[in-house]
């Protein structure tokens, strides 16, 4: 069965540190994809990144990264330099693209509160 | 590009009433899905859609759910009768085709009495 697990359900920072979100997920698939969202107050899932079971690459965007690694089943979100508007509750999600027809899996999310 | 709108934003019924909402893709986007989001949790998916024909609807409760995309375009969710522990979030998202990137909408925020 597939799961996703954000064990962090609060992380409180203080602005220009560093944080990373952890995500551990389970599938039987050997081809799936992860996702990383943000919501804001607003509430609106806004899309970060999509990461395929097959690349292990990690990637940089700006201040964020991501760390995938298949041997441990983790997909991990690092702010670096946090700012004020990084406040909300961030989301890990898995799709297993042909059996599941491209559904996504959320964890619980993690709500980052950073403090000026 | 626009992206995907939903309407009504907020919502407000007594239980045993019934609720519409509806949801227009991002243009071009064949697969569309509707995810319930109960506060604290993520999204569940209630339903998904592949132009007008239902992909997946296993997590949908048929006794008082009922969902539609007649043209392969807009898609209206319904509940009737609501209950109280329908009170969440609808989400709505499309995304071009099946296991592409998802596309999220603001959402509308059910709250039943």
């Amino acid at each position: 069965a597939q799961k996703v697990t954000q064990a962090q359900t609060e992380i409180s920072v203080v602005e220009k540190e560093d944080v990373t979100l952890d995500c551990v997920y389970e599938t039987r698939d050997t081809t799936y994809y992860l996702f990383w969202y943000k919501q804001p107050p607003s509430g609106e899932l806004v899309f970060l990144i999509r990461r395929n079971s097959f690349d292990e690459q990690n990637e940089i965007s700006g201040r964020y990264s991501w760390n995938f690694q298949k041997s441990t089943s983790s997909f991990n979100f690092t702010i670096t330099a946090s700012q004020v508007v990084d406040s909300a509750v961030y989301f890990c999600a898995l799709s297993e693209a042909y059996n599941q027809g491209g559904k996504l899996i959320f964890g619980q999310g993690t709500e980052l509160s950073v403090k000026p | 590009e626009a992206g995907v709108a939903q309407s009504p934003r907020y919502k407000i019924i007594e239980k045993r009433q019934s609720v519409a909402f509806w949801c227009n893709p991002i243009s071009g986007h064949a697969t569309l899905y509707w995810y319930q989001q109960i506060l604290g949790q993520g999204p569940k998916l209630l339903i998904q859609f592949q132009n007008n024909g239902v992909v997946d609807d296993s997590q949908l409760p048929k006794d008082r759910f009922s969902a539609e995309r007649l043209k392969g375009v807009d898609s209206t969710l319904k509940i009737q009768p609501a209950k109280l522990e329908d009170s969440a979030v609808y989400l709505c998202a499309s995304s071009f085709e099946l296991a592409e990137t998802q596309y999220f909408g603001p959402g509308t925020r059910l709250l039943v009495l």
